[in-house]
């Protein structure tokens, strides 16, 4: 089981959606949960972080995080053309960051 | 956020020459930073973890005398591809992580490298 599961996608929603990305984690103790956006020969950028059980927003971005569940995602709404992009799932433990292998988001317009 | 530069953006060598990249922290202190390498259309592949002031520890796989890490300050260190072969292009990333901030970590740019 790989530490940090994405499905790759390609994910593909209309402009103006809701896009939804979802991601697994295997080990229980981990601390924070991280979401970074890669555009296409880019380095990731990060878009937001979360420690707690709940749902963190900031703009039109929402973090979703359940630890019972191991399952963390991110909501992006009202999505645009420009959010299409790779979508990274990082998890922190003990000074220790793993990545999922990230999820393709395409915006059509 | 935080300002992680890289240095070189691009380099093209030719095989057997050594390429030295730079990552620094620009308005943050970072006593641990990370290199990454990543091919076309595969995800990011941590090669090593670069601790200030002591040995990196590397990935499984990862040839530490091939990929040379020094971390000499909290603001900078450096990954050198000694021999570079074609099959080390690829596009190398760094990463510094902010421990006053939530350890949020921070990528440069990344470099692209091609060996001829």
């Amino acid at each position: 089981q790989k530490e940090v599961e994405q499905n790759s996608g390609p994910l593909s929603v209309p402009e103006g959606a809701i896009a939804s990305l979802n991601c697994t984690y295997s080990d229980r103790g981990s601390q924070s949960f991280f979401w970074y956006r890669q555009y296409s020969g880019k380095s990731p950028e990060l878009i937001m972080f979360i420690y707690s059980n709940g749902d963190k927003e900031d703009g039109r971005f929402t973090a979703q995080l359940n630890k019972a569940s191991q399952y963390v995602s991110l909501l992006i709404r009202d999505s645009q053309p420009s959010d299409s992009a790779t979508y990274l799932c990082a998890v922190w433990k003990n000074n220790d960051m793993r990545f999922g292998a990230g999820t393709r988001l395409t915006v059509k317009p | 956020g935080a300002v992680v530069s890289q240095h070189p953006s691009r380099v093209i060598c030719k095989s057997g020459t050594s390429v030295k990249i730079e990552c620094r922290s620009l308005d943050f202190q970072a006593t641990t930073m990370f290199w990454y390498r990543q091919f076309p259309k595969q995800s990011l592949m941590l090669m090593a973890t670069s601790n200030e002031g002591s040995k990196a520890t590397y990935e499984q796989g990862v040839e530490k005398d091939k990929f040379l890490i020094n971390h000499a300050s909290l603001t900078l260190s450096t990954l050198t591809v000694t021999s570079a072969h074609p099959e080390d292009s690829s596009f190398y990333i760094c990463s510094a992580r902010d421990s006053g901030n939530y350890n949020e970590q921070f990528f440069g740019p990344g470099t692209r490298l091609t060996v001829l």
